[in-house]
């Protein structure tokens, strides 16, 4: 049931900016806010930033986000190796009643 | 520090049942809303099933799985369960509990995550 829709891959040299997108619809993104999760190669995923654009303390500020209508972004500014990651956003869908996750993107530094 | 470790997984037959477990530490597990998600191998996240916090009998699943899959807790010994009856092979997965903020708002804290493996 992934009806959010991201990139499949994104990728930049260390240092550069790269942005994820993620396309939903008004019964999920339209109404209920936005969660992105970080998926590090070979472990369990970890919340990044929840509603729409707000980051956990422990989360580097190069990581944002935002939101507008039914879809929503992720930036990652001054790229390192250990972003190096699959990316899934993520929300509830109130006509559905069932969460919902993006198709994922991998973030690759060249 | 919150903690989810499950178990439970490993190889069964299609048609088969698993039970899985996510033992809960290092909060008030009854207050809160609990998840479990699965992973095919090189897939992406699935949203799998939810139950509300201790008290409550809401519950909801994903279309794939209802009528097959039960989740539920036990708050005395701090421990999510998800019964899993007539398995297929597409439920082959990484399994992992995780624990919802505010019910569905987030998955704040996720589990490592017990390997399922649907083979004959």
């Amino acid at each position: 049931q992934s009806v959010l829709t991201q990139p499949p891959s994104v990728s930049a040299a260390p240092g550069q900016r790269v942005t994820i997108s993620c396309s939903g619809s008004i019964s999920n993104i339209g109404r209920s806010y936005v969660t992105w999760y970080q998926q590090l190669p070979g472990t369990a995923p970890k919340l990044l930033i929840f509603d729409d654009n707000k980051r956990p303390s422990e989360i580097s500020d190069r990581f944002s986000a935002s939101k507008s209508g039914t879809s929503a972004t992720l930036g990652i500014t001054g790229l390192q190796t250990g972003d190096e990651a699959e990316y899934f956003c993520g929300t509830w869908d109130r006509s559905l009643s069932v969460y919902v996750f993006g198709t994922g993107t991998r973030v690759t530094v060249l | 520090q919150v903690q989810l470790v499950e178990s439970g997984g490993g190889v069964v037959q299609p048609g088969r049942s698993l039970r899985l477990s996510c033992a809960a530490s290092g909060f008030t597990f009854s207050n809160f809303a609990m998840h479990w998600v699965r992973q095919a191998p090189g897939k992406g996240l699935e949203w799998v099933a939810a139950i509300a916090y201790a008290g409550s009998t809401e519950s909801h699943y994903a279309d794939s799985v209802r009528g097959r899959f039960t989740i539920f807790r036990d708050s005395s010994k701090n421990t999510l369960y998800l019964q899993m009856n007539s398995l297929r092979r597409e439920d082959t997965a990484v399994y992992y509990c995780a624990r919802g903020y505010n019910w569905h708002e987030r998955f704040d804290f996720w589990g490592q995550g017990t390997l399922v493996t649907v083979s004959s």
